[in-house]
């Protein structure tokens, strides 16, 4: 069955950099848009990134364009999250999500997230 | 930017209500909309998309109608399952997310 566990997250300092992993299972990323979603404490939903399912295309909300970067690894079955330049406004709990489809798409697995917290 | 406006932000009601949380686009989305239910500490569950169409598994108490800017989520007969916050999403033009309903015990 389709499974998606996140990891990487932790307490880093502003202007610092982290890297989030998502390991997939159940299917191929290749197969799939997958996004990058995240949530403040006690805060609602934001879309972070999309990487397309041929990996052709990535999509950055403005709030992390140009510090992030959405990437995969086809023989790892894994999504990457590197974010730089980390801000006090960028913590919140990560989570990755598969898109329904290949395009025009909702989210319909999504992985237990992991938290980040941005703090000097 | 497409903006989700979700109402009300918090709704209070009683197992076997029925409830209505509506979502405004600020702008035409056709029917390109989804509803996630979110528990505290847990991962949002995808229950419809393209607006009305039921995702595997979720009950039929769950409906959802709408397109172009206004859409609206319904739960025939809440359930004590049902005690959660609500998301509204457009995925016309990237993804953005509604501000969430939270619908508690009255």
């Amino acid at each position: 069955q389709v499974q998606l566990v996140e990891s990487g997250g932790g307490v880093v300092q502003p202007g610092r950099s982290l890297r989030l992993s998502c390991a997939a299972s159940g299917f191929s990323v290749t197969n799939y848009g997958m996004h990058w979603v995240r949530q403040a404490p006690g805060k609602g939903l934001e879309w972070v990134a999309v990487i397309s399912y041929d990996g052709g295309n990535k999509f950055y909300a403005d709030s992390v364009k140009g510090r992030f970067t959405i990437s995969r690894d086809i023989s790892k079955n894994t999504l990457y999250l590197q974010m730089n330049i980390l801000r006090p406004e960028d913590t919140a709990v990560y989570f990755c999500a598969k898109a329904l489809y290949t395009v025009v798409t909702p989210f319909d697995y999504w992985g237990q997230g992991t938290l980040v917290t941005v703090s000097s | 930017d497409i903006q989700m406006t979700q109402s009300p932000s918090t709704l209070s009601a009683s197992v076997g209500d029925r409830v209505t949380i509506t979502c405004r686009a600020s702008q035409s989305i056709d029917n390109w909309l989804a509803w996630y239910q979110q528990k505290p500490g847990k991962a949002p569950k995808l229950l419809i998309y393209e607006a009305s169409r039921l995702d595997s598994g979720v009950p039929s108490r769950f409906s959802g109608s709408g397109s172009g800017t206004e859409f609206t989520l319904t739960i025939s007969r809440l359930q004590p399952d049902d005690f959660a916050t609500y998301y509204c999403q457009q995925y016309n033009t990237f993804w953005t997310f509604g501000q969430g309903t939270k619908v508690e015990i009255k």
